[in-house]
């Protein structure tokens, strides 16, 4: 049982590219996440989704786009990166919303130079 | 929108010692739960301890208790007996069903 998996672990890119962060559960959750940590800074919310099909905004979406075709994956797209977007990417997965404990993947470091 | 506030920026202890660290809270709401989750330095962040807002009992995982006070907003993390692997950044997250939170975090740094 591999959990919450996120690929990859590193990445930099140039200003303007743009890149997928892939992310994978294993737990059969319907909710998963998408999280964003700065420096000094909590986990905002970037998007999330209740089930295959469906996905909805959060807290810090611009810049960002989410599909999820499959229960197990949900990819997030940077469209024309920006270095505002370096960050550390966390992908997220429960059973519930807001009642369930969330399981975290080991996390992306994105760099925008 | 709900804010989380985690007012120590970090805070160190020596081993077999106790600690406590806060997290205030701002919501309308009567229904929500809270957590503490940690993340140590190899990043993975995990659940620590959960508390459902309707339950008065403050929830206690081994050397992990909370000390919930509904009408202050506040949801302070008690660790006893601290040992080196609690060496992490510990996050408060406030959740309800239009929103999840979570506060800026406590670097705790256990001493031998």
């Amino acid at each position: 049982n591999a959990g919450v998996t996120q690929t990859p672990k590193f990445r930099i890119l140039k200003i303007g590219q743009s890149m997928t962060l892939q992310c994978t559960q294993d737990m059969n959750h319907n909710y998963m996440y998408w999280y964003r940590q700065d420096p000094g800074m909590g986990l905002k919310l970037i998007y999330y989704s209740v089930g295959a099909g469906i996905t909805d905004k959060g807290e810090v979406p611009n810049g960002y786009n989410v599909s999820r075709s499959t229960t197990e994956d949900f990819p997030l797209r940077l469209e024309l990166a920006a270095p505002s977007q370096t960050s550390v990417y966390f992908c997220a997965s429960s059973y519930g919303w807001a009642e369930d404990e969330q399981f975290f993947g080991p996390g992306t470091r994105l760099t925008v130079l | 929108a709900q804010t989380v506030t985690q007012s120590q920026p970090e805070m160190s202890v020596q081993e077999a010692e106790t600690v406590t660290l806060s997290c205030t809270y701002d919501t309308s709401e009567s229904n929500y739960y809270l957590f503490w989750y940690k993340q140590p330095p190899s990043r993975q962040m995990i659940l620590v301890i959960r508390q459902e807002a309707y339950k008065q009992q403050n929830a206690t995982e081994n050397r992990f208790s909370v000390n919930f006070q509904k009408a202050a907003k506040s949801f302070s993390l008690k660790i006893s007996d601290s040992q080196l692997g609690d060496t992490a950044m510990y996050f408060c997250c406030f959740s309800n069903n239009n929103d999840m939170r979570f506060g800026a975090g406590t670097r705790l740094t256990v001493k031998p």
